[in-house]
């Protein structure tokens, strides 16, 4: 298993102000993910973070509203930027570990972002 | 596409009632399906991975099975602490890691 952190775990924010989101792994791990959780919905990816490559984006998300760094094997950020109350979401980041006999995907606690 | 249906969206139940969840899933090839368990306000917790039909894991009260087309998360004897919503997400083989949640089922036990 994994042990993840996020920072900040919650913020209030004005409209058109940009955050940038921390994960911090405890064990190194090829690939990070980025989700967002909306009001009473379920998970959907953002995007997937690689160290030393361009994060790869799912669709309905882009790199300049929400860019993200790997500079190295255990941290990841997340930015939303130019924020709308439509923004107003929880984000997790979640890590992946993987052999040829198992597979187990770990979410860290959660960033709860208000918009105002 | 690959989809993943949670069934009921919100089951009640009275402490000790046991019950179980469904999660009717299509999916190219499937490399994993996962349980979750999330409380408010928290990242979800793992719970199971599954990989082939008749496949069962249990962990204390709860016992996930397999099939072809489906999962059902079994619930014996719950406590209230068992309230929670329990998700449900599929991993195919050419999706390089990336997984498909349901939408989950609000589960609440009742003293």
């Amino acid at each position: 298993s994994a042990v993840i952190s996020q920072k900040p775990s919650r913020d209030i924010c004005q409209r058109g102000t940009s955050l940038t989101i921390q994960c911090q792994v405890d064990s190194q791990v090829t690939m990070m993910f980025w989700y967002r959780q909306q009001p009473g919905q379920s998970l959907t990816l953002i995007a997937t973070a690689n160290q030393g490559s361009e994060a790869t984006y799912e669709s309905g998300f882009v790199i300049d509203k929400f860019p993200i760094s790997r500079p190295n094997l255990t941290f990841s950020t997340l930015t939303v930027s130019n924020m709308s109350p439509e923004d107003s979401s929880i984000y997790l980041c979640s890590v992946d570990f993987a052999t040829s006999s198992y597979n187990e995907q770990f979410f860290g606690p959660g960033t709860r972002l208000t918009v105002l | 596409e690959d989809q993943v249906t949670q069934s009921p969206e919100a089951l009640r139940l009275q402490e000790g009632e046991s019950s179980s969840l469904n999660c009717s899933y299509t999916v190219s090839g499937l490399r994993g399906l996962f349980w979750y368990r999330q409380d408010p306000g928290k990242g979800p917790e793992f719970l199971f991975t599954l990989y082939s039909a008749g496949e069962e894991k249990e962990k204390e009260r709860l016992k996930a099975t397999l099939t072809k087309k489906e999962s059902f998360l079994h619930i014996t004897a719950p406590k209230p602490e068992d309230s929670a919503t329990y998700l449900c997400a599929v991993q195919a083989y050419s999706s390089a890691s990336k997984i498909i949640f349901g939408s989950g089922t609000r589960l609440s036990i009742r003293p």
